[in-house]
């Protein structure tokens, strides 16, 4: 079972931000907080990923909270080609059978003209 | 382009036949994972590799048979399928550790 709760889809004007909000209350101490999108029919992108800090790359940034229990993936400049389903996901650091990537039914954003 | 490439990207099969999908990577990882995604569902992990070793089997019926002859290369083998099988097949790979995984494009499988 997925272990994180996001909204079932949102709306984003072009060019603005997209915050896109994830819970994941029962987060364990070595389990980090991936986001993938997947835009209809293709095989999913990875995004980003983090355990506790904020992280950026040249996609977008994840903000994570202090006790880890949420988290927020933010596309600074959203553009039509962002419309997908976002997916939140915590996974154990590495080995084990919990490694395994497990999916949700993520948040459908989007991107409006 | 990912670096995980499946075939066929589309498959016709029969429910009486016997058809195989492929993925390969040449990324250096060393798990691999087939997973299933239904029409307005999310994916469902089907099989996990790791070293060529399957170490996870979520309750797939037998009527799909996995076979990863080496690190780089995962199948799906096929056989007397049912309608409700038709789905998108996705294949991805990772190193096993804190690294993200790499997704195929799928094989869109149609069962008549």
């Amino acid at each position: 079972d997925a272990k994180t709760t996001q909204p079932p889809s949102m709306d984003c004007a072009e060019g603005r931000a997209a915050n896109l909000p994830c819970n994941h209350s029962t987060i364990s101490g070595n389990e980090y907080v991936y986001w993938y999108r997947q835009i209809h029919s293709q095989g999913p992108q990875y995004i980003i990923h983090g355990l506790k800090n904020n992280e950026t790359n040249e996609m977008a940034s994840l903000i994570i909270t202090e006790d880890r229990k949420s988290s927020t993936l933010i596309l600074p400049h959203a553009t039509l080609r962002d419309t997908a389903v976002y997916y939140c996901i915590v996974r154990v650091a590495s080995g084990g059978s919990n490694y395994k990537l497990t999916f949700g039914k993520g948040t459908l954003l989007t991107v409006n003209p | 382009e990912t670096g995980v490439t499946q075939t066929p990207r589309h498959l016709v099969m029969g429910m009486t036949n016997k058809k195989s999908l492929k993925c390969e990577q040449h990324l250096g990882h060393n798990a691999m994972y087939w997973y299933k995604q239904s029409a307005k569902k999310p994916l469902e992990l089907m099989f996990v590799y790791n070293f060529k070793e399957q170490t996870e089997n979520n309750s797939v019926p037998s009527r799909f048979s996995p076979e990863c002859p080496n690190s780089s290369h995962l199948f799906l083998h096929l056989h007397t399928l049912q309608p409700e099988d038709s789905a998108l097949y996705l294949c991805a790979s990772d190193k096993g550790e804190d690294t993200e995984a790499f997704f195929g494009q799928g094989t869109r499988l149609t069962v008549v």
